[in-house]
């Protein structure tokens, strides 16, 4: 458990309107991470941080921005939602002792489940 | 450009049998590889992982075979069992921008082991 708590769980919501899922953390790990996992495109990397307010764009960072003011939060917002952003999302973090600072295995919330209609 | 690929969407296999699942990959500078376990409704959790400089590395049932020749890493279960059937995902370690690194997932397979 690398303690990660993502919200909403589940949210349904219509297009256009605006949209932030939260990514809590309370191990204080440096690096922080969005996925959006769909059918046919596993896992994509949205945006990630290395810290606090630094953050960079991942393979599918089109309408989405992030931010993160403090180490334990990093916030993913959909400034004008739209369908084809219903997907799963992922929040990870990076922990960097142990095997995961030599492999780069990353720990996965539950993940959050976005419908846009 | 996909770097890692799955090219198997799905795979059955009976149960007690060996299951293999092949990742294929076009970036020569991963150093790492990963294989993740997905169950639905829940996040992906590691597996097993090797590095870029071995060819093999086991963990109880699990066994990953990396050919760099080739570009392609294999996952090999065996015995398999029906608690194994979830969506596995090949991923590689590469370095981001700002001197940090991420993982490159491949499409994933979903293994269905059958009683």
């Amino acid at each position: 458990d690398a303690g990660i708590t993502q919200s909403p769980r589940h949210k349904v919501t219509e297009t256009g309107t605006p949209v932030t899922l939260r990514c809590h953390q309370t191990e204080n790990h440096r690096y922080m991470y969005w996925y959006r996992q769909d059918p046919g495109h596993g896992l994509r990397l949205i945006h990630y941080s290395y810290g606090v307010k630094d953050t960079d764009k991942g393979e599918v960072s089109d309408g989405y921005s992030v931010s993160r003011s403090k180490t334990e939060d990093f916030l993913l917002t959909l400034e004008s939602a739209t369908s084809s952003q219903t997907s799963v999302y992922f929040c990870a973090i990076k922990k960097a002792s142990g095997r995961a600072g030599n492999t780069g295995e990353l720990f996965f919330g539950e993940g959050s489940r976005l419908t846009v209609l | 450009d996909q770097q890692v690929k799955q090219n198997s969407p799905s795979l059955s296999v009976q149960e007690g049998r060996i299951s293999i699942l092949n990742c294929d990959y076009t970036n020569s500078m991963f150093d790492y590889f990963l294989w993740y376990k997905k169950y639905p409704a829940e996040g992906p959790t590691f597996l097993i992982s090797i590095s870029s400089i071995k060819d093999k590395n086991e963990d109880g049932r699990f066994t990953v075979f990396l050919n760099k020749s080739a570009k392609h890493l294999s996952l090999h279960i065996v015995p398999s069992q029906p608690g194994d059937s979830a969506v596995y995902f090949c991923a590689a370690k590469g370095l981001a921008r700002a001197g940090s690194y991420q993982l490159t997932f491949g499409k994933g397979t979903k293994l269905s082991v059958i009683p």
